[in-house]
């Protein structure tokens, strides 16, 4: 079945560490999003791509790193730089092509904790 | 800038209709999507908005009006299962396709 994978489900990390999370598609996008969920908050853009090897910052990019190596994966780094990292992490994917536009899958989704 | 205003919560009874309203005011427009997000879970997609009017899908319902920069999502005979938080969502101009989204509103349906 086509469709987005996110992992790990939960992580914690430790003050002071870097980790990454992991997202793969096999839906043939070219687009790719990582987006940030805080409590009664709507989701907030961290980074986005729209090609193989080609990424851009979103709103709230300071603290992330990203790569896009390969059309299927678009990991996440969440940084020691990043003062409050503790919340609901989504990867999405879309069309990049397709007119009109459709519609963004997202994966199920990294609660990520700092302990 | 970008801004999208909706309700933070709002409360229904099983069976009834509600409508969950959106406004927005963004850089552009190429289009809104209302989203379903159960607690802890993936957003799901309920509708896409391009053009002005109604669209129907099922239970689900959304409206759209450009000029007044206003949509909403109508759902109707409510189910427990509604009881989720819904997104709104648009697309700003431009060729990227990154959506903007608001804080999402909180539908609790009562029995």
């Amino acid at each position: 079945d086509g469709g987005i994978t996110q992992s790990p489900k939960y992580l914690f990390r430790k003050e002071g560490q870097n980790v990454t999370l992991s997202c793969e598609q096999n839906l043939n996008h070219d687009a790719m999003y990582w987006y940030r969920q805080d409590p009664g908050q709507g989701l907030r853009l961290i980074y986005y791509s729209q090609i193989v090897n080609d990424f851009q910052k979103g709103d709230i990019a300071e603290g992330y790193s990203v790569s896009r190596e390969k059309k299927e994966s678009f990991p996440l780094t969440v940084t020691s730089a990043q003062k409050n990292p503790t919340a609901f992490y989504l990867c999405a994917s879309s069309d990049g092509a397709a007119r009109p536009y459709t519609e963004a899958f997202f994966g199920q989704g990294t609660r990520l904790t700092v302990v | 800038g970008q801004n999208i205003d909706q309700p933070t919560e709002m409360t229904a009874t099983e069976g009834a209709i509600v409508q969950i309203n959106c406004t927005y005011q963004t850089s552009g427009f190429n289009g809104l999507f209302w989203y379903q997000q159960h607690a802890g879970e993936a957003p799901t997609f309920l509708s896409y908005n391009v053009l002005d009017g109604l669209e129907e899908k099922g239970r689900f319902s959304s409206f759209l009006s450009r000029s007044k920069g206003y949509s909403y999502l109508l759902l109707k005979e409510l189910q427990m299962k509604d009881s989720a938080s819904y997104l709104c969502a648009v697309v700003p101009s431009g060729s990227a396709r990154q959506l903007t989204f608001g804080s999402g509103t909180q539908l609790t349906v009562l029995p």
